[in-house]
């Protein structure tokens, strides 16, 4: 069985650029998450789906980010403009019946 | 809100020798506890988690933890550690009936093996 898939595993992009990170959830899973964590810090919790529909979102940094699952497949968040403060690493995890698994994570880095 | 403590920044251990790793959280009850682990390149991996009845709790890789309520503590350890055990550890507390679900994370313990 697939386990979560992150794509890309690494982006370097500069400051006001756009980003979009795709996350590809464990097949039939109803939940993803959204984690990121920026250097030296804690992981922090970004936001919740179930299904297609955004559940918590109260992790979310700024307008500058917007996630999105249409069709409750995979998701992807987007980050524009991208900012220094952005740079991190966004982890995403799906779950059923309560047991997560998280991606490898992407890099960010904004220069 | 809770709350995840890991005072180690940076650890590091002979292998061959045991080690400790420190957590403690801050939850109005007894919260979901997990340990994770990043290897270089490979995303978080569950070592162990607590939910309730027996407080020490076995998990993967030869790692255990042992919950303490007064203490409000969650340490993680290994009697004998492997060089392949150089990773970074979090330690983690999720919501009672949300399992790992949206979970509250440390800044992480980052362990050095040496020979």
């Amino acid at each position: 069985e697939a386990g979560v898939t992150q794509f890309p595993s690494h982006s370097v992009i500069e400051k006001g650029q756009t980003v979009t990170l795709r996350c590809d959830p464990i097949s039939g899973h109803d939940n993803l998450y959204w984690y990121r964590r920026v250097m030296g810090k804690e992981i922090k919790f970004l936001l919740h789906f179930v299904k297609e529909s955004k559940q918590d979102e109260s992790g979310m940094p700024n307008n500058r980010f917007l996630a999105e699952r249409t069709g409750g497949t995979y998701s992807t968040l987007k980050v524009q403009p991208a900012e220094l403060e952005d740079s991190g690493v966004y982890f995403c995890a799906s779950s059923q019946a309560s047991k997560a698994f998280f991606g490898q994570g992407t890099r960010l880095t904004v220069v | 809100a809770q709350s995840v403590t890991q005072p180690d920044i940076h650890i590091t251990v002979s292998e061959g020798a045991s080690l400790e790793l420190r957590c403690n959280y801050s939850y109005g009850a007894t919260p979901y506890l997990f340990w994770y682990v990043q290897s270089p390149g490979q995303g978080l991996q569950l070592l162990l988690k607590y939910f309730s009845g027996d407080t020490l709790v076995q998990g993967i890789k030869g790692f255990e933890a042992e919950f303490k309520r007064s203490q409000s503590s969650f340490n993680l350890r290994k009697p004998s550690v492997h060089w392949s055990d150089a990773a970074e550890y979090f330690c983690a507390v999720g919501l009672p009936n949300f399992g790992n679900e949206k979970l509250t994370f440390g800044t992480g313990t980052r362990l050095t093996i040496i020979p």
